[in-house]
């Protein structure tokens, strides 16, 4: 079953505490995405990596860090320096090549921190 | 810049009536579109998309959508509502001005079907 995976789907954490979020995908993609998504707004992207070793900070990047040091895996930790963590995080892969293509996204992770 | 504006925030249909998301658009240049569907606490599944081939656009479980560049819209209609339709919809539109696939989304529709 080709796919994006996501885990866990629920994570609790106490505030201070970095916590980092899974993302695998098997669908041989060079493009992976981590949006963020809040209630009554659209998603929101955090980071993007077209290629392995190498990442950009997308529209709301402060706070989180990245690491894409396997094409299959595009990890997401949120610091304690993210002045408010709770919210449902989205991962997301595509192609790459100079048009447009649709992005595949996983089922989610929603993150809380009290 | 590319952005997109969904009309409605909440829709509220029957089931067996039609069903129509209002989607307008803004874009420096030709764009390509798409319509995601959210069920609650899941990832977004593609229903269509638009890349400027046939304007009416046909995707999964009967929805189609129709470009029309006059009136910068890109609806999404379905004959008839069936309750798994309830869900939300995004419009989204691609960028390709910052170098790589960027999807700027609509805020959301949150689809309702009654009884």
């Amino acid at each position: 079953d080709g796919g994006i995976t996501q885990s866990p789907k629920y994570l609790f954490r106490k505030e201070g505490q970095n916590v980092t979020l899974s993302c695998e995908q098997n669908l041989n993609h060079d493009a992976m995405y981590w949006y963020r998504q809040d209630p009554g707004q659209g998603l929101r992207l955090i980071y993007y990596s077209q290629i392995v070793n190498d990442f950009q900070k997308g529209d709301i990047a402060e706070g989180y860090s990245v690491s894409r040091e396997k094409k299959e895996s595009f990890p997401l930790t949120v610091t304690s320096a993210q002045k408010n963590p709770t919210a449902f995080y989205l991962c997301a892969s595509s192609n790459t090549g100079g048009r447009v293509y649709e992005q595949y996204f996983g089922p989610g992770t929603r993150l809380t921190v009290t | 810049a590319q952005s997109v504006t969904q009309l409605d925030s909440h829709v509220s249909v029957s089931e067996g009536t039609p069903v129509l998301l209002r989607c307008n658009y803004s874009s420096s240049y030709s764009p390509s579109l798409f319509w995601y569907v959210q069920h609650p606490n899941k990832g977004l599944q593609l229903l269509l998309k638009y890349t400027s081939a046939a304007t009416l656009v046909k995707g999964i479980n009967g929805f189609e959508a129709e470009f029309k560049k006059s009136e910068t819209s890109f609806h999404l209609t379905k004959p008839s509502a069936h309750m798994s339709d309830a869900a939300e919809y995004f419009c989204v539109v691609s960028d390709l001005s910052g170098g790589y696939n960027k999807l700027i989304f609509g805020a959301g529709t949150r689809l309702a079907v009654h009884p």
